[in-house]
């Protein structure tokens, strides 16, 4: 069974960054997209961006850009979630998200999130 | 970007009862690249549909989705009690990828 394993909860000062990770099989890592959403206490879901591992291929969502950095490590098949300059609005649940088809995919398109990790909550807080 | 606007916010229905949940997006969806996501309390959230019609592995077929261009519906013919959550939408024709606000539906 796919799976994708965050890290564990965070507590972080205002204007610091926190880092979760993600990690995924071999398969899905050399396969798949990995996107990263996120959701404040009691609110909706935020795409915030994704990488295709085996390209490093990254897109962010604009809004996020300059305080964002999605990163992966080949050797232990996990992506990474940066985010820098953090403020209390950031406090929320950070999920990583597998895309339903693979990159070689026809379509070459975006696709939906068959597979969420267990999510990794985020606090900030002084 | 494209906004999905749900609704509506709450149905508040009895288990056995039909759910229609609607979502209109802003423009176009690219290809009617539209999912439906199911959400309970502490979980993270379960794909339904993706391609707005097409079921994800595994979901009943009491769920149906449908719809294109810019307006998209997610059905559910009799609710189960398991059945009761938040259903986002979400588009993925062009980025940023984008999600509705949300749909609860509740026990009456």
């Amino acid at each position: 069974q796919v799976q994708l394993v965050q890290s564990g909860a965070e507590v972080k000062p205002p204007g610091s960054s926190v880092k979760v990770s993600c990690k995924a099989s071999r398969d899905t890592f050399n396969t798949y997209g990995i996107n990263w959403v996120r959701q404040a206490p009691g609110q909706g879901l935020e795409w915030m961006g994704g990488i295709i591992p085996v390209f490093r291929t990254i897109n962010y969502a604009q809004r996020f850009q300059g305080r964002i950095t999605v990163t992966t490590d080949d050797s232990t098949t996990t992506a990474y979630l940066e985010l820098s300059s953090l403020r209390s609005e950031d406090t929320a649940v950070y999920y990583c998200a597998k895309d339903r088809h693979p990159y070689y995919h026809p379509s070459g398109s975006y696709t939906a999130f068959d597979v969420w990790g267990q999510g990794t909550m985020v606090t900030v807080s002084s | 970007e494209i906004v999905l606007t749900q609704s509506p916010g709450t149905l508040s229905l009895s288990p056995g009862e039909r759910a229609t949940v609607s979502c209109r997006a802003s423009q176009s969806v690219t290809s009617n690249y539209v999912a439906w996501y199911q959400q309970k309390p502490g979980q993270a959230p379960r794909l339904l549909f993706y391609d707005a019609s097409s079921r994800a592995t595994g979901i009943p077929d009491r769920f149906s989705g449908s719809g294109s261009g810019t307006d998209f519906t997610l059905t559910i013919s009799r609710l189960e009690p398991e059945d009761f959550a938040v259903y986002y939408c979400h588009q993925y024709g062009s980025s940023p990828l984008t999600f509705g606000g949300g749909t609860k539906v509740e026990i009456k």
